[in-house]
């Protein structure tokens, strides 16, 4: 079992619509989650971390936690055809200290 | 503030050399990560600086070092090249600890021939 899992994509949405994205992760004890941005052939960007059980927004975005099924989402609301990126999940291991992405998630938004 | 530097952008080496790439954190950050970046293996971390120290390490072979200089610049190590380094390597720095956010530098994209 990976450490970090998201669902490769591509996940298309049309303009406007909300955008939802997974993750799920195996450490139980992790305690800090990240979601990352990037754009083809750029570095990731964060857009948002999370530590406590529940939601946290930013803007357009909302990042869900849910530490007893062990599992992060991030929603895009108004889905904006410059939001079509890859999305990567980072999660900080709690045995190992260490910062462990997925694969990521690509996300097209379609105009 | 300045962003992550990481210099040079682009390499191209052959297989059996040996490669030195370099990072710059952000002023006052002192945790510097490494990762590879693959279209097949995705995000990999490397190795995470703190305070000149190695702090934590990734899966990787010897051939794959790093240092922290007392400035905070860190460099990381490839010897003997193969094929299958070929990648985008990134360098990240934080403040104070890993488990602070981290930022990424532009990267280093190391093509081996």
């Amino acid at each position: 079992q990976k450490e970090v899992e998201q669902n490769s994509g591509p996940l298309s949405v049309p303009e406007g619509a909300i955008a939802s994205l997974n993750c799920t992760y195996s450490d139980r004890g992790s305690q800090s989650f990240f979601w990352y941005r990037q754009y083809s052939g750029k570095s990731p960007e964060l857009i948002m971390f999370i530590y406590s059980n529940g939601d946290k927004e930013d803007g357009r975005f909302t990042a869900q936690l849910n530490k007893a099924s062990q599992y992060v989402s991030l929603l895009i609301r108004d889905s904006q055809p410059s939001d079509s990126a890859t999305y990567l999940c980072a999660v900080i291991t709690s045995n190992t200290g260490k910062l462990i992405f997925g694969q990521g998630t690509t996300l097209q938004v379609k105009p | 503030k300045a962003g992550v530097t990481q210099t040079p952008r682009y390499l191209i080496k052959t297989r059996g050399q040996q490669v030195t790439l370099s990072c710059s954190p952000i002023s006052g950050h002192r945790s510097v990560s490494w990762y590879q970046q693959t279209p097949g293996q995705g995000l990999q971390f490397l190795f995470e600086y703190f305070s000149e120290t190695q702090r934590n390490k990734g899966n990787f072979p010897g051939r794959f070092s790093g240092r922290q200089f007392s400035n905070s610049r860190s460099e990381m190590n490839v010897s003997t090249l193969e094929l299958g380094d070929s990648a985008l390597y990134l360098c990240a720095s934080s403040f104070p600890r890993v488990q602070e956010t981290q930022y990424f530098g532009p990267g280093t994209r190391l093509l081996v021939l």
